[in-house]
């Protein structure tokens, strides 16, 4: 079933250490976006990439590291995890285009938590 | 800045009653207008979307008119059924050469309960 892969599932981990959520596309989406979902704020966008090799930063990318090595994946790297992190991560896919509106698709989302 | 906002939940109907959910935004251009629903435990998915002033969109049932005049994109559906249970995000993107497309500005979301 064609779609995105989040892992892990769930986590639990202690400030300061480095934690890596990988997230995975096989829709051959050109753009990749995380975004993290916290109670009464919605999404924000954490960082994007609009094809391999790109990146960018989105409303609230300090804490946070992306890298676009291909098509397929999105890795998001907390190099030093603090409370404040702990979220639901969610990661997104669209067909970049100039013809209007372009419709994002969701992985299940990753919660994380920062003790 | 662009900005979403969505009435305050949560929201709790019985089986068969009237919905609304309001949404108002501030953008600089001409933004697209999405509604987003996640159900319990899930990512979020697509309801539905309009493009251009005066555009309806529609899908299972639910309703929103993009009002330019009023810079509004309400939810509507005449009969909620227990199933629509979830969580209602309204969000716009911007048309900027392309690259601004899928970075949406979300809503906080609108929590709604349908009992039988």
């Amino acid at each position: 079933i064609a779609g995105i892969t989040q892992a892990p599932t769930s986590q639990i981990l202690a400030a300061g250490r480095r934690m890596t959520l990988r997230c995975t596309q096989d829709m051959r989406h050109n753009a990749m976006y995380w975004y993290r979902q916290d109670l009464g704020l919605g999404l924000r966008l954490i960082h994007y990439s609009n094809t391999a090799g790109t990146t960018g930063k989105g409303e609230v990318p300090d804490g946070y590291s992306v890298s676009r090595a291909n098509t397929d994946d999105f890795p998001l790297t907390l190099a030093s995890a603090v409370p404040s992190q702990t979220s639901v991560y969610f990661c997104a896919s669209s067909r970049e285009g100039h013809s209007g509106a372009n419709v994002l698709t969701f992985g299940a989302g990753s919660r994380l938590t920062v003790l | 800045g662009n900005s979403v906002t969505q009435m305050e939940g949560p929201v709790t109907l019985s089986e068969e009653a009237f919905l609304t959910i309001n949404c108002t935004y501030t953008a600089t251009g001409y933004p697209s207008l999405f509604w987003y629903v996640q159900y319990p435990g899930e990512g979020l998915q697509l309801l539905l979307k309009a493009t251009k002033a005066d555009d309806k969109g529609s899908n299972k049932g639910f309703e929103a008119t993009y009002r330019k005049e009023t810079t509004s994109f309400h939810l509507e559906k005449g009969s909620v059924q227990v199933s629509d249970s979830a969580v209602y995000f309204c969000a716009l993107s911007l048309r900027a050469g392309g690259t601004s497309y899928g970075k949406l500005t979300f809503g906080q979301g609108t929590i709604l309960t349908v009992h039988p």
